[in-house]
């Protein structure tokens, strides 16, 4: 069973409007952590957010947000105002555990911002 | 400070030939990983070291993979004999700790096409 589900293989949007995109996630450990990284088409990883299991508040970072719904074990990050720079490769994430391990990462969502 | 440092960016090479990737993780960084990520398997995740340690190899897809970590400052990947079906980007990240909330830092990855 997969870990991490990103359901949108693309999504699409307009200049200055706000955009969800979805991640599920499965795990057993009542301790965890869930990421969301951007790649974009230059190649490489940019962190983004940070959300772990006990956090009593959702995480934001300037106009990034993380809905994170535990008893849906869902964990949706919000871009507001969205801006040309935005579009992007982007992936939901989880770590497992207070040992630690790796990241598992989901599929990915294609964002394109449009003016 | 410099980032997680990876060479070469990019390796076009013939089937059965050794390829090396390299990996220079940002100082002080415990964790060490490597990843593979293709358009139809996604981010995978091959091995990680803590403190030069290999944790986990499990991702690791066959014997001609191997991957080495001699110091703190410094890991390979190697491909030996390389195939096709290997042609991906490998990235390597470091990160200071692997608690639940340890963010991943990765480099800008090595694009490797095996002909």
């Amino acid at each position: 069973a997969q870990k991490i589900t990103q359901t949108q293989p693309g999504m699409f949007v307009q200049e200055k409007e706000a955009v969800t995109l979805d991640c599920t996630y499965d795990t057993s450990d009542p301790s965890y952590g869930l990421f969301w990284y951007k790649q974009p088409s230059s190649g490489e990883m940019i962190f983004l957010i940070y959300q772990g299991s006990y956090d009593q508040q959702n995480a934001t970072e300037g106009r990034y947000s993380l809905n994170f719904q535990k008893a849906r074990k869902s964990a949706n990050l919000v871009i507001s105002a969205s801006q040309l720079g935005d579009s992007a490769m982007y992936f939901c994430a989880m770590r497992e555990g207070q040992a630690g391990t790796a990241l598992i990462f989901g599929k990915g969502t294609t964002l394109s911002v449009s003016s | 400070d410099a980032g997680v440092i990876q060479s070469p960016r990019h390796e076009v090479t013939e089937m059965g030939q050794e390829v090396t990737l390299r990996c220079k993780p940002i100082s002080g960084h415990d964790y060490l990983f490597w990843y593979r990520q293709t358009m139809m398997r996604g981010l995978e995740l091959l091995i990680y070291f803590n403190n030069n340690v290999p944790i986990d190899d499990s991702g690791m897809p066959e014997d001609r993979f191997s991957a080495k970590m001699p110091n703190a400052s410094f890991s390979t990947l190697k491909i030996q004999p390389s195939e096709p079906r290997d042609s991906a980007v490998y990235f390597c990240a470091s990160s200071l700790k692997v608690g639940v909330a340890g963010e991943l830092f990765f480099g800008e990855g090595s694009r490797l096409t095996v002909l």
